[in-house]
């Protein structure tokens, strides 16, 4: 496996139901993101842990909950969802977490909630 | 009104045909960044620059900091540069990794 990688692809839940996405980068980086893109809106930032540590936190809702075990590793624990969270779930990762910091992203998950 | 605003919203083109893309922003920023996303929704980063020019292979990125402004050109446009096309900023003082996106542009290149 190289690059970034994000399972599942897709996803369909119910409002009630509990998931977890899972995003994996095999670059040797140490900051990772969430990002959130929803239909004709721009990419919106969601979190960001440079070290295993959460750096940024763009006012999320508590239904999504962050995890980063390890550098190579970002989780997103997902719990009693709406639909207007549907949307595409992108993980992304970089050396280092300033703005000269390339991104790398994930193929991103596509998520619907019922 | 979002901050980074991308012209136009959709573009068709002619395989052959030069493509330009453009991005104004109204912040002060420290880096701008192209990107491009394949349906299925991938996103690749094209280009990080903050000032002039930067080139590569048939892409081509300019910035004009006094202006605001920058553009991507695509030549020899193929059906394969079929894609959403992304512009991005850091703006100064920004949180890290924080960056402000474009609503994106949707290119379809027909044969």
């Amino acid at each position: 496996e190289t690059g970034v990688t994000q399972t599942p692809r897709h996803l369909v839940m119910g409002m009630t139901n509990k998931k977890s996405l899972k995003c994996e980068q095999h670059l040797g980086h140490n900051a990772m993101y969430w990002y959130k893109q929803s239909a004709k809106k721009p990419l919106e930032l969601m979190f960001v842990y440079s070290l295993e540590e959460r750096v940024e936190n763009n006012s999320v809702p508590s239904r999504f909950s962050p995890e980063c075990p390890n550098s190579s590793h970002l989780f997103l624990h997902l719990h009693t969802l709406q639909p207007e969270d549907s949307a595409l779930y992108l993980c992304a990762s970089s050396q280092g977490s300033d703005s000269y910091n390339e991104q790398f992203f994930g193929p991103g998950t596509r998520l619907t909630v019922l | 009104k979002n901050e980074v605003e991308q012209s136009p919203q959709n573009l068709t083109a002619q395989e052959g045909e030069f493509i330009t893309i453009n991005c104004s922003y109204s912040v002060g920023i420290s880096a701008l960044h192209w990107l491009q996303q394949h349906p299925g929704g991938g996103i690749v980063s094209l280009f990080m620059l903050s000032s002039g020019k930067k080139k590569h292979g048939r892409l081509i990125a300019t910035i004009n900091i006094q202006e605001k402004h920058s553009s991507l050109h695509i030549t020899a446009s193929h059906p394969r540069d079929s894609a959403v096309y992304i512009c991005a900023v850091t703006n100064y003082g920004g949180s890290q990794g924080n960056l402000i996106f474009g609503k994106g542009t949707k290119l379809s290149v027909k044969p």
